[in-house]
């Protein structure tokens, strides 16, 4: 069964450094999205990305958030300048959109982790 | 995006089947009704989705009326390892893509 691949599964930063989230979502997938869940809540809405460009974000998706398909394979999440209450995982998902065909397909997560 | 309420939490026993009732009482004509599956530490996992009356899989059956104001995620035969969160997403349509937005799900406890 096809996955979508999330690199790296923990990470640790300190306060104020930039960190890439990287995700490899599957092949014939159109549509692509970021979402994060703080520990113990719900999981959150970042940002959507479709035919190369954002579609959609959430009020969470500030100017410190950007996202990038650099290479037509790799969908990335950038965080400039990191804050304590950026520790969560995130969550990289995937959608081929057809008739009858919702589902996202989700990542693993990354833990992410500022110190 | 509609808005949907489920119960905060659910108990069963193994061997039992699970029913978990959402509500989404402001459901567009063109929105899809899915449910999602999460445990601990990892991404929510698609069940299953439907448009109306019953749709059945290999892992959960999902009932809609036909008013398709509520949906039933039925799981038949409950095993610890069903132990999870249960999330009902609205939305989307036949040709939209973009935000999901997640409620606070069920979660389901299965006791041997």
């Amino acid at each position: 069964e096809p996955e979508v691949t999330q690199t790296p599964s923990h990470q640790v930063t300190q306060m104020g450094q930039e960190v890439i989230l990287r995700c490899v979502p599957i092949s014939n997938h159109l549509y692509f999205y970021w979402y994060r869940q703080i520990l113990g809540q719900k999981v959150e809405f970042l940002v959507s990305f479709y035919n190369n460009e954002i579609s959609e974000k959430s009020e969470i998706f500030d100017d410190q958030f950007s996202v990038e398909r650099p290479d037509g394979s790799n969908f990335t999440l950038k965080i400039r300048s990191t804050k304590l209450e950026d520790s969560a995982m995130y969550f990289c998902a995937s959608k081929f959109l057809g008739l009858n065909n919702y589902g996202y397909t989700f990542g693993s997560g990354t833990r992410l982790t500022v110190v | 995006l509609a808005k949907t309420t489920q119960p905060i939490s659910m108990d069963s026993y193994e061997g039992q089947e699970v029913n978990i009732t959402c509500s989404h009482n402001n459901i567009a004509t063109n929105d899809y009704i899915t449910w999602y599956q999460q445990f601990p530490s990892q991404g929510p996992r698609f069940i299953i989705q439907g448009y109306k009356t019953k749709v059945t899989n290999e892992v959960a059956s999902l009932f809609i009326p036909a008013d398709r104001k509520s949906s039933t995620l039925s799981l038949p035969r409950v095993s610890l390892s069903d132990t999870a969160v249960y999330y009902c997403l609205v939305g989307g349509g036949r040709t939209g893509g973009f935000k999901t937005i997640f409620g606070a799900g069920t979660r389901l406890f299965v006791k041997a």
